[in-house]
């Protein structure tokens, strides 16, 4: 079975603060998404890495795949409130179906 | 370019009656998925569907629940004879035509069913 498993579950931070999030898996993807979801919303795609080592950035987010296409993490650099939310990483597995973490649920307090 | 919809957004039923979900995809997008959230379990796949066919539905259980997404019209989740146990998230996703090794699936702002 393909799992990722994301950590740490929960992140209590003061704004400024600046913290990372993981996604690991055995499995190899060819691919990972990130979403962040917001209470009574939807998850929203942040971003999709593809390539081995490939780092993106969002503003003050920053993704990054492992080179072995097994893990990724997201760093966010001083945190601010808006940031709070529920961080979901998400891949294909092998029967094409799209499965996700259990989510990183962060609190950014002012 | 509106994005995906979902309605409604809120849905009360007692034990034993239907619900009815219903989504419609972005614009241009003709795959749509759905997905199941309970806070214990996280985001769960159920079933995913083109125009007129389902292509998998193993997530989705064998009895009560069904999906279709007519040729016309939104796709619609339904769930017979519902239980406690239903209570959840329910989220709709659509993406393009799948032709690229990874697809972005692009989420609804879901329906929150509670059985009463």
């Amino acid at each position: 079975t393909q799992l990722l498993e994301q950590s740490p579950q929960f992140l209590s931070i003061q704004e400024g603060e600046n913290l990372t999030v993981y996604c690991n898996s055995s499995s190899v993807f060819s691919s990972l998404q990130w979403y962040r979801q917001e209470p009574g919303e939807g998850p929203v795609l942040l971003v999709t890495v593809v390539t081995g080592g490939e780092v993106k950035k969002l503003k003050r987010l920053t993704f990054q795949f492992g080179d072995a296409r097994k893990d990724s993490s997201l760093h966010i650099t001083a945190a601010q409130p808006g940031d709070t939310g529920l961080y979901l990483c998400a891949a294909y597995n092998q029967g094409g179906k799209l499965i996700f973490g259990q989510g990183t649920e962060l609190s950014v307090k002012p | 370019n509106a994005g995906v919809m979902q309605n409604p957004r809120h849905l009360v039923r007692r034990r034993g009656q239907e619900a009815r979900l219903r989504c419609s995809p972005m614009k241009g997008h003709s795959h749509v998925y759905w997905y199941r959230q309970l806070p214990e379990e996280g985001l769960k796949f159920m079933v995913y569907l083109q125009k007129e066919n389902i292509i998998d539905e193993s997530g989705m259980p064998k009895e009560r629940f069904s999906a279709e997404f007519p040729k016309e019209g939104p796709s619609i989740l339904r769930i017979q004879q519902v239980v406690r146990g239903d209570s959840a998230a329910y989220f709709c996703a659509s993406s393009p035509p799948r032709g690229q090794v990874y697809e972005e699936q692009y989420f609804g702002p879901g329906t929150r069913l509670t059985v009463t």
